[in-house]
């Protein structure tokens, strides 16, 4: 099965910063990897797919970049609503798996 | 605009099995998409447990293969989830979700419900 790890595993930041979280594939993935967001306490939220590929209504300040193992997620300009831990997920083939999260902090 | 809300008993015994409805508001589940469920531990992040296509092709994690089984009622609108042989690591909230489509290569979460928190205890 194919493994998904991210980083780093939290993270905290200033209002206003570029936050980047990375998520990596133990096997090409072509570019078949979705970021989610989930606040505390609320259910998941998909932001991008197709790894750079904005889902409808989510704000322009988060992009995906990567192809094949390598793939980040950036924040552009940090809001204190983005308070939440981003999960990664890989597609295309089965199994599907998640990375194991990054909680993203405020400082 | 689709909603999915999971229902089902809280707790449930070791051993026993758990057992999970989905019923979905504005979608036909005979529509071009997979039907999902993935869970959550407390505390800890999502674990993706399996999914069922309208022609009752499935996916499953195969960890957890061998303990479940998923069901449609297209009467209904729902999708079922069953898990056997429960023990406590198997307490978690559990989501049902909707893929983008209905192939391996749409296969991310668009839209979930609001998930059901499932106590494995005596």
């Amino acid at each position: 099965d194919i493994q998904m790890t991210q980083s780093p595993s939290s993270l905290s930041a200033s209002v206003g910063d570029r936050v980047t979280i990375t998520c990596r594939a133990s096997q090409g993935i072509n570019n078949d990897l979705a970021w989610y967001q989930q606040r505390p306490g609320k259910v998941p939220k998909l932001l991008i797919y197709a790894a750079s590929t904005l889902q409808s209504g989510v704000p322009s300040r988060f992009s995906g970049s990567g192809s094949g193992t390598d793939f980040t997620l950036t924040i552009s300009s940090l809001r204190p609503e983005d308070v939440a831990t981003y999960y990664c997920q890989k597609y295309g083939s089965a199994p599907i798996t998640f990375g194991q999260g990054t909680r993203l902090e405020i400082k | 605009q689709v909603q999915l809300q999971e229902s089902g008993p809280g707790l449930v015994k070791p051993s026993e099995t758990l057992s999970l409805t989905c019923s979905v508001s504005g979608y036909s589940i005979t529509s071009d998409h997979y039907w999902a469920w993935i869970r959550q531990p407390p505390g800890k992040g999502l674990e993706w447990i399996g999914s069922i296509f309208h022609s009752w092709s499935t996916y499953s994690n195969p960890s957890l293969k061998s303990r479940i089984t998923m069901s449609l009622d297209t009467s209904r609108n729902q999708f079922s989830l069953e898990l056997n042989s429960v023990t406590a690591a198997d307490t978690a909230v559990y989501y049902c979700a909707k893929t983008a489509q209905g192939t391996i290569r749409r296969y991310y979460f668009d839209d979930w419900g609001q998930g059901t928190l499932v106590t494995v205890s005596s």
